[in-house]
């Protein structure tokens, strides 16, 4: 069974564009989160998916945003890049609800120059 | 004071050692704590899961949570050079999308 996809692997980006992360949940989970993992700051939680609705919201500024579309993929849309949005952005996903384990993918390198 | 503190390491052992991991917390309606492990350039992966206080095995892998001091452990027998890896602390009040992790402890086990 596939696990939890993320595209692409690494991604560079200028300061002030915009970057666009995309996540395949593994088969059957209809819940997605993302979440973010900086140099010396640890993961931190951004945002929880379901059924196509965002549930949960972490402590980030409004320019980092996302969808999950109608097959349970997610995107995380990041605007306005700033030199500390560069981190491994983690997105994991579990069946429905927040209280079903969740897996983990690779992540998304993403770094800010 | 961090929700969640843990040591960054590294921690280095010899094969066959038993290591052991720990996190503090400063919340106190924390009641699901869980073990994770991040191999270098991977997502992290599910260790060990406990509810409330106690102890909790799992082959080499043993959990211990104290709500009383707030304090978390993760004991590894016979540790292994496959063993070297990040381990993080996490814990929530209830739900996966309230995790808070610790930063993560680098494990390093020689042969």
């Amino acid at each position: 069974e596939a696990g939890v996809t993320q595209s692409p692997t690494h991604l560079i980006k200028t300061r002030g564009q915009q970057a666009t992360l995309r996540c395949s949940p593994i088969s059957g989970h209809t819940s997605v989160y993302w979440y973010q993992q900086a140099l010396g700051l640890g993961l931190q939680f951004l945002l929880w998916y379901d059924e196509g609705e965002e549930r949960n919201r972490g402590n980030f500024p409004p320019r980092f945003s996302g969808r999950q579309f109608p097959n349970y993929s997610s995107e995380l849309n990041v605007n306005a890049l700033e030199l500390e949005d560069s981190a491994l952005y983690l997105c994991a996903s579990s069946l429905e609800g927040e209280n079903t384990e969740a897996f983990f993918g690779q992540g998304t390198r993403l770094t800010v120059v | 004071q961090k929700e969640v503190e843990q040591d960054p390491g590294p921690l280095s052992v010899p094969e066959g050692a038993i290591v052991s991991l720990n996190c503090t917390y400063s919340n106190s309606a924390f009641q699901y704590f869980m073990w994770y492990r991040q191999y270098s350039r991977k997502g992290p992966e599910l260790l060990m899961y406990t509810y409330s206080s106690g102890n909790k095995e799992d082959g080499r892998f043993t959990a211990q949570v104290d709500k009383s001091s707030k304090y978390i452990s993760l004991f590894i027998r016979d540790s292994q050079p496959s063993d070297s890896a990040t381990y993080l602390c996490a814990m929530t009040i209830g739900g996966y999308s309230t995790l808070t992790f610790g930063k993560g402890t680098m494990l390093l086990v020689s042969p």
